[in-house]
């Protein structure tokens, strides 16, 4: 099976733009998360989207949104961008088997630089 | 509030050492807990999963074990090898579904 992909790789934006960022998970994983990482603040939680409705929500603020389609591949969109934006976005797939397994799996991340 | 801590110095060891790497936390009651492995620019890679009634979980050279009531875990890498160096990332999962991760260990195996 092919891993979780994402799109684009590498990104440079302008304070005040916004971006999207696109993640098409493991073929038959409905669930979809997003995660933010950072030198300072490590591996942070975004949102978990699973079949195209928002489950969880992490503490960042309304400029950071995202969206699953009926496909299951997923977007996020951030707006107004800020310096501190500047950050490996990661997806993550999973699927929720019967027994309970959690794991995740992560795509490569998209380098996001806010200049 | 809520923890999760992880050394966050490196670790450094000899090839053919066991590294142990640990993840402690607070105000957590955690049904499942995970241990992924990141190298540099890459997202990360999970390993072992646990669940609150499992003590031990092995898998090849790794070793994971649990200890709810020292909120503890540890993660054993036997017989290291330079191509063990990474950084793990120790993962909680509670209500919700919602995981929530360590700042990582680096762990550097050295010939």
């Amino acid at each position: 099976k092919a891993g979780v992909t994402q799109t684009p790789r590498y990104l440079i934006k302008t304070r005040g733009q916004q971006v999207t960022l696109s993640c098409s998970p493991i073929s038959g994983h409905r669930s979809v998360s997003w995660y933010q990482q950072t030198p300072g603040q490590g591996l942070q939680f975004l949102f978990e989207y699973f079949s195209e409705t928002q489950r969880n929500k992490g503490n960042f603020p309304g400029r950071f949104s995202g969206r699953q389609f009926s496909n299951s591949r997923s977007e996020m969109n951030v707006s107004t961008l800020e310096l501190g934006d500047s950050a490996l976005y990661l997806c993550a797939s999973r699927h929720n088997s019967g027994q309970g397994s959690y794991e995740q799996y992560f795509g490569p991340g998209t380098r996001l630089t806010v200049t | 509030s809520q923890k999760i801590e992880q050394n966050s110095e490196a670790l450094n060891i000899q090839e053919g050492k066991t590294a142990t790497l640990t993840c402690n936390y607070t105000n957590y009651s955690p049904a499942y807990l995970q241990w992924y492995r990141q190298d540099p620019g890459r997202g990360p890679v999970f390993l072992l999963l646990i669940r609150e009634n499992e003590k031990e979980k092995r898998k090849e050279r790794l070793k994971v074990t649990f200890d709810t009531t020292l909120k503890q875990s540890l993660f054993h890498i036997t017989a290291s090898q330079p191509a063990d160096s990474a950084t793990y990332l120790c993962a909680l999962t509670g209500g919700g579904n919602k995981l929530t991760f360590g700042t990582g260990t680096q762990l550097k195996v050295e010939l």
